[in-house]
């Protein structure tokens, strides 16, 4: 298996302009989250959805936050618009459910730089 | 008072020495407990998990729970530089469903 598949890898944007940040899960997890990292805040989880259905979202800091998961091996984090304060790594994690003893399997990551 | 946290060091051991990693939780339902490395610019990965009272041990790692005390460690013995990361502390919070609240990382390095 190829693992929590994440693009881009970087992303550098000019304050104002939308951001979409897109996550492949490992295949049969049932559960995906977006958490977002940074020095000051470590790890947070901003979504996740189960069976493509969102189930928490109270971690999305505003309105121009947004995520979608059409489908099972899909999900998106859209931010419109993006200001410098975002800039962060986002990372998408998944698992299986019930599996909890087997922890996240997470993804590469993106950084993402607004400027 | 943070659900979770991690003294955010940097925590210095020699090489071939138990490094020590503690964690504490302000949720007394919480029921199970995960660390994680961090190498710097990578991912998150999972070390070990532990749910019950007591120590779990895997290889040269030792996850201790002591939930009266609402604290959690990670030992790590004959500590190789190859350890040098930042190890992060998660929990799953009762009531939480699937989701794991980190800590903010204690960094580890382990010195020649």
């Amino acid at each position: 298996d190829a693992g929590v598949i994440q693009s881009p890898r970087h992303e550098v944007t000019e304050m104002g302009q939308e951001v979409t940040l897109r996550c492949k899960p490992i295949s049969g997890h049932d559960y995906l989250f977006w958490y977002r990292q940074t020095m000051m805040r470590g790890l947070e989880l901003l979504i996740y959805f189960n069976n493509n259905v969102p189930i928490d979202d109270s971690g999305m800091p505003e309105d121009r936050f947004s995520a979608k998961m059409p489908n099972a091996s899909f999900s998106t984090l859209k931010i419109q618009p993006s200001e410098p304060r975002d800039s962060a790594v986002y990372f998408c994690a998944s698992s299986l459910s019930g599996v909890l003893s087997y922890g996240y399997t997470f993804g590469s990551g993106t950084r993402l730089t607004v400027v | 008072q943070k659900e979770v946290e991690q003294n955010s060091g940097p925590l210095s051991v020699p090489e071939g020495a138990i490094a020590s990693l503690n964690c504490t939780y302000s949720d007394r339902g919480s029921q199970s407990f995960f660390w994680y490395r961090q190498y710097s610019g990578k991912s998150p990965e999972l070390i070990m998990f532990i749910y019950s009272n007591g120590d779990k041990e895997d290889g040269r790692f030792t996850a201790q729970l002591n939930k009266a005390s609402q604290y959690v460690s990670l030992l790590i013995r004959d500590s190789q530089p190859s350890d040098s990361a930042t190890y992060l502390c998660a929990v799953n919070i009762a009531g939480g469903g699937n989701k794991l609240t980190f800590g903010t990382g204690t960094q580890l390095k382990v010195e020649l």
